[in-house]
């Protein structure tokens, strides 16, 4: 079956920590995977996806086949990062596009 | 804002009544989604469109649900004699599928959502 997990429902840090927001998935095939954000009042939005490779804002995400896990990581943590995270997959053999989310992680960087 | 919109943006409804959502996607977006989210989980697919054609249905889309898309355009959806259990976020997204590839970079952009309330 496939399924996205993501284990913490908060996970709350002190500006300038570091950040992994964790994300394991289960997928028979090859899967394509993204993180998404949802900033306060705001519409969800694609934050990075695994085949670009790129940092996006600071974050950076390395897709590990053999823990089948997409963490998310940022070294320094600002106060704007806080908002709702969600790791993603969808098929990269299937031709529907449909994303599977996990449940979401809401971070939250204190001052 | 040329974004993907939704109207209504929150909907009150009492058990048993009809509602309808509409979903005004990017325009020349050929891919059009529908998800549902309810509280404290990530969203979950429902239906997709292809222009106009509807192409695949979620198992979570019961025949209380009907979604349209006439024209390829906007689209529509619709859930009869509503139950306490449809209270949700409804989020719909496009993409402009197959214009640069099958899979690669076909981001899908989403609106603002419905909040639906049955009471």
């Amino acid at each position: 079956a496939q399924r996205v997990t993501q284990p913490e429902k908060l996970l709350s840090v002190f500006k300038g920590a570091p950040v992994e927001l964790k994300c394991n998935y289960s997928y028979s095939g090859s899967p394509e995977l993204f993180w998404y954000v949802q900033y306060s009042r705001q519409r969800l939005q694609l934050l990075l996806r695994h085949i670009s490779r790129e940092s996006i804002k600071g974050f950076t995400a390395d897709l590990n086949k053999g823990e089948t896990s997409f963490h998310l990581k940022k070294p320094f943590a600002q106060e704007e990062d806080s908002a709702m995270y969600y790791c993603a997959l969808r098929s990269r053999s299937s031709n529907t596009g449909k994303l599977i989310f996990g449940q979401g992680t809401t971070l939250q960087v204190k001052p | 804002d040329t974004g993907v919109s939704q109207d209504p943006r929150h909907k009150i409804t009492k058990r048993g009544q009809n509602v309808t959502f509409r979903c005004d996607p990017i325009s020349e977006h050929n891919r059009l989604y529908w998800y549902r989210q309810t509280l404290g989980q990530g969203p979950e697919f429902l239906t997709y469109f292809q222009n106009e054609a509807q192409l695949e249905k979620s198992r979570l889309l019961s025949d209380r649900f009907s979604a349209e898309r006439p024209k390829g355009s906007f689209s529509t959806l619709e859930i009869q004699r509503t139950e306490q259990g449809d209270s949700a976020m409804y989020l719909c997204a496009s993409s402009p599928w197959g214009v640069l590839g099958q899979w690669s970079y076909n981001e899908q952009f989403f609106g603002p959502g419905t909040r639906l309330t049955v009471l």
